[in-house]
Protein backbone atom coordinates (compact mmCIF):
# COMPACT_ATOMS: atom_id res chain seq x y z
CA UNK A 1 0.00 0.00 0.00
CA UNK A 2 1.27 3.29 -1.04
CA UNK A 3 1.57 5.33 1.76
CA UNK A 4 3.56 8.12 4.40
CA UNK A 5 4.59 6.36 7.84
CA UNK A 6 5.85 8.61 10.59
CA UNK A 7 6.81 7.10 13.92
CA UNK A 8 6.35 7.90 16.36
CA UNK A 9 2.85 8.47 16.53
CA UNK A 10 2.76 9.92 20.53
CA UNK A 11 5.74 11.07 22.22
CA UNK A 12 6.31 13.05 25.42
CA UNK A 13 9.69 14.08 26.15
CA UNK A 14 11.31 16.69 28.32
CA UNK A 15 12.59 19.64 27.37
CA UNK A 16 16.53 19.57 25.93
CA UNK A 17 16.15 15.75 25.38
CA UNK A 18 17.57 14.97 21.63
CA UNK A 19 14.83 13.21 19.97
CA UNK A 20 14.01 12.25 16.22
CA UNK A 21 10.51 11.72 14.32
CA UNK A 22 11.06 9.58 11.34
CA UNK A 23 9.46 9.61 7.67
CA UNK A 24 9.04 7.20 5.26
CA UNK A 25 7.59 6.84 1.73
CA UNK A 26 7.47 4.06 -0.43
CA UNK A 27 6.43 5.98 -3.47
CA UNK A 28 9.58 6.86 -4.36
CA UNK A 29 8.96 10.22 -4.41
CA UNK A 30 11.37 12.90 -5.33
CA UNK A 31 9.94 15.88 -2.41
CA UNK A 32 9.07 15.78 0.89
CA UNK A 33 8.31 17.98 3.44
CA UNK A 34 7.68 18.64 7.32
CA UNK A 35 4.73 20.53 8.94
CA UNK A 36 3.66 21.35 12.23
CA UNK A 37 -0.22 22.08 13.19
CA UNK A 38 -1.43 24.47 16.20
CA UNK A 39 -4.62 25.26 16.88
CA UNK A 40 -5.59 28.72 14.49
CA UNK A 41 -2.72 28.55 12.93
CA UNK A 42 -2.90 26.02 10.54
CA UNK A 43 -0.13 24.03 9.06
CA UNK A 44 3.57 26.16 9.08
CA UNK A 45 6.19 24.34 7.03
CA UNK A 46 9.35 23.64 8.45
CA UNK A 47 11.42 22.22 6.24
CA UNK A 48 11.86 20.98 2.69
CA UNK A 49 13.43 18.68 0.48
CA UNK A 50 13.53 18.42 -3.29
CA UNK A 51 15.76 15.46 -3.84
CA UNK A 52 18.10 13.28 -2.29
CA UNK A 53 20.89 16.25 -0.26
CA UNK A 54 18.85 19.05 -1.26
CA UNK A 55 16.76 20.88 1.88
CA UNK A 56 15.68 24.24 2.01
CA UNK A 57 14.02 26.20 5.24
CA UNK A 58 10.14 26.78 5.50
CA UNK A 59 8.54 28.96 7.47
CA UNK A 60 9.33 27.89 10.81
CA UNK A 61 12.72 25.89 11.03
CA UNK A 62 14.20 27.11 13.90
CA UNK A 63 14.88 24.41 16.44
CA UNK A 64 14.25 21.93 13.73
CA UNK A 65 16.96 19.89 12.01
CA UNK A 66 16.32 17.72 8.98
CA UNK A 67 18.61 15.02 6.58
CA UNK A 68 17.75 13.45 3.18
CA UNK A 69 20.16 10.27 2.55
CA UNK A 70 17.89 8.38 0.95
CA UNK A 71 14.80 9.38 -1.31
CA UNK A 72 12.52 7.54 0.69
CA UNK A 73 13.22 8.80 4.25
CA UNK A 74 13.01 12.34 5.87
CA UNK A 75 13.81 12.25 9.24
CA UNK A 76 12.82 15.55 12.09
CA UNK A 77 15.52 16.06 14.42
CA UNK A 78 15.38 18.36 17.60
CA UNK A 79 18.52 18.46 19.05
CA UNK A 80 17.12 20.19 22.35
CA UNK A 81 12.91 20.27 22.37
CA UNK A 82 11.80 23.33 23.97
CA UNK A 83 7.89 23.55 25.37
CA UNK A 84 7.08 25.42 22.29
CA UNK A 85 7.75 22.74 19.89
CA UNK A 86 4.67 21.06 21.57
CA UNK A 87 2.80 20.32 18.41
CA UNK A 88 1.30 18.15 15.78
CA UNK A 89 3.79 17.45 12.96
CA UNK A 90 3.29 16.03 9.65
CA UNK A 91 5.34 14.59 7.15
CA UNK A 92 4.05 14.65 3.52
CA UNK A 93 5.11 13.94 0.02
CA UNK A 94 4.64 14.39 -3.80
CA UNK A 95 5.87 12.69 -7.00
CA UNK A 96 7.68 15.63 -8.77
CA UNK A 97 9.07 18.79 -7.42
CA UNK A 98 7.27 20.62 -10.78
CA UNK A 99 4.65 20.08 -12.68
CA UNK A 100 1.27 19.49 -11.34
CA UNK A 101 2.14 16.21 -9.83
CA UNK A 102 3.98 18.10 -7.50
CA UNK A 103 0.80 19.85 -5.88
CA UNK A 104 -0.09 16.05 -4.92
CA UNK A 105 1.03 16.29 -1.56
CA UNK A 106 0.31 12.93 0.42
CA UNK A 107 0.55 13.46 3.90
CA UNK A 108 1.53 11.08 6.82
CA UNK A 109 -0.80 9.82 9.78
CA UNK A 110 0.82 12.79 12.20
CA UNK A 111 2.69 13.09 15.41
CA UNK A 112 1.88 14.39 18.49
CA UNK A 113 4.84 15.70 20.19
CA UNK A 114 4.46 16.82 24.02
CA UNK A 115 7.61 18.48 25.46
CA UNK A 116 7.61 19.09 28.82
CA UNK B 1 6.53 35.05 5.39
CA UNK B 2 2.99 35.05 3.17
CA UNK B 3 -0.17 34.69 5.26
CA UNK B 4 -2.89 33.30 4.34
CA UNK B 5 -6.48 35.11 5.74
CA UNK B 6 -9.07 31.81 5.53
CA UNK B 7 -12.56 32.37 6.44
CA UNK B 8 -14.89 31.52 8.39
CA UNK B 9 -12.79 30.10 11.47
CA UNK B 10 -16.32 27.78 11.92
CA UNK B 11 -19.43 26.52 10.65
CA UNK B 12 -21.87 25.16 12.22
CA UNK B 13 -24.68 23.83 9.83
CA UNK B 14 -27.55 22.17 9.11
CA UNK B 15 -27.26 18.64 7.21
CA UNK B 16 -27.97 19.25 3.04
CA UNK B 17 -26.89 23.38 3.62
CA UNK B 18 -24.10 24.75 1.26
CA UNK B 19 -20.97 26.17 2.41
CA UNK B 20 -18.92 28.83 1.23
CA UNK B 21 -15.15 29.39 2.69
CA UNK B 22 -12.41 31.98 1.08
CA UNK B 23 -9.06 32.36 1.25
CA UNK B 24 -7.26 35.54 0.74
CA UNK B 25 -3.51 36.97 0.52
CA UNK B 26 -1.71 39.98 0.84
CA UNK B 27 0.80 38.17 -2.26
CA UNK B 28 0.01 36.66 -5.68
CA UNK B 29 -0.18 32.90 -5.91
CA UNK B 30 0.48 30.56 -9.40
CA UNK B 31 -1.62 27.40 -7.99
CA UNK B 32 -4.14 27.63 -5.03
CA UNK B 33 -4.79 24.12 -3.09
CA UNK B 34 -7.66 23.19 -1.23
CA UNK B 35 -7.11 20.04 1.48
CA UNK B 36 -9.37 18.74 4.19
CA UNK B 37 -8.18 17.17 6.76
CA UNK B 38 -10.95 14.27 8.75
CA UNK B 39 -10.11 14.06 12.97
CA UNK B 40 -6.96 12.38 13.87
CA UNK B 41 -5.91 12.61 9.84
CA UNK B 42 -3.08 14.39 7.75
CA UNK B 43 -4.86 16.69 5.09
CA UNK B 44 -6.19 15.05 1.48
CA UNK B 45 -5.65 17.57 -1.11
CA UNK B 46 -9.45 17.71 -2.61
CA UNK B 47 -9.01 20.40 -5.64
CA UNK B 48 -6.06 22.01 -7.15
CA UNK B 49 -6.04 25.60 -9.29
CA UNK B 50 -3.39 26.68 -11.58
CA UNK B 51 -5.28 29.61 -13.33
CA UNK B 52 -6.66 32.95 -12.77
CA UNK B 53 -10.34 32.42 -13.29
CA UNK B 54 -10.39 28.67 -13.13
CA UNK B 55 -13.67 27.17 -11.74
CA UNK B 56 -13.15 23.54 -10.70
CA UNK B 57 -15.47 20.31 -9.42
CA UNK B 58 -14.88 17.51 -7.33
CA UNK B 59 -18.22 16.24 -7.00
CA UNK B 60 -20.24 18.35 -4.79
CA UNK B 61 -17.37 20.55 -4.26
CA UNK B 62 -16.04 23.31 -6.48
CA UNK B 63 -13.48 25.87 -6.11
CA UNK B 64 -12.23 29.07 -7.69
CA UNK B 65 -8.78 30.93 -8.51
CA UNK B 66 -9.85 34.59 -8.08
CA UNK B 67 -9.01 36.56 -11.02
CA UNK B 68 -6.65 38.45 -9.05
CA UNK B 69 -4.50 35.77 -7.99
CA UNK B 70 -4.81 36.87 -4.28
CA UNK B 71 -7.90 34.54 -3.25
CA UNK B 72 -9.60 31.50 -3.44
CA UNK B 73 -13.16 29.74 -3.12
CA UNK B 74 -14.28 26.77 -2.09
CA UNK B 75 -18.18 25.68 -1.82
CA UNK B 76 -19.39 22.57 -0.79
CA UNK B 77 -23.30 21.61 -1.91
CA UNK B 78 -25.63 19.78 -0.08
CA UNK B 79 -23.79 18.77 2.91
CA UNK B 80 -23.67 15.89 4.65
CA UNK B 81 -22.06 14.38 7.80
CA UNK B 82 -19.04 13.05 6.43
CA UNK B 83 -18.32 16.84 5.54
CA UNK B 84 -17.28 17.47 9.08
CA UNK B 85 -13.47 17.96 8.93
CA UNK B 86 -11.22 21.41 8.95
CA UNK B 87 -10.93 22.77 5.39
CA UNK B 88 -7.44 24.44 4.59
CA UNK B 89 -6.70 26.60 1.54
CA UNK B 90 -2.73 26.58 0.73
CA UNK B 91 -0.91 28.45 -2.06
CA UNK B 92 2.50 27.53 -4.19
CA UNK B 93 4.27 30.25 -6.11
CA UNK B 94 5.99 29.49 -9.31
CA UNK B 95 9.42 31.25 -8.35
CA UNK B 96 9.83 29.31 -5.28
CA UNK B 97 9.85 25.60 -5.70
CA UNK B 98 9.33 23.79 -2.46
CA UNK B 99 7.49 26.28 -0.25
CA UNK B 100 3.83 25.94 0.59
CA UNK B 101 1.71 28.65 2.44
CA UNK B 102 -1.38 27.52 4.42
CA UNK B 103 -4.73 29.62 5.70
CA UNK B 104 -5.16 28.20 8.85
CA UNK B 105 -8.42 26.43 8.50
CA UNK B 106 -12.20 26.16 8.75
CA UNK B 107 -13.63 23.91 11.17
CA UNK B 108 -17.28 22.08 9.59
CA UNK B 109 -19.57 21.08 11.64
CA UNK B 110 -22.89 19.69 10.07
CA UNK B 111 -25.41 19.17 12.21
CA UNK B 112 -27.86 15.72 11.24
Amino acid sequence: EAQVTQNPRYLITVTGKKLTVTCSQNMNHEYMSWYRQDPGLGLRQIYYSMNVEVTDKGDVPEGYKVSRKEKRNFPLILESPSPNQTSLYFCASSPRTSGRAYNEQFFGPGTRLTVL
Amino acid sequence: GQQLNQSPQSMFIQEGEDVSMNCTSSSIFNTWLWYKQDPGEGPVLLIALYKAGELTSNGRLTAQFGITRKDSFLNISASIPSDVGIYFCAGRMNTNAGKSTFGDGTTLTVKP
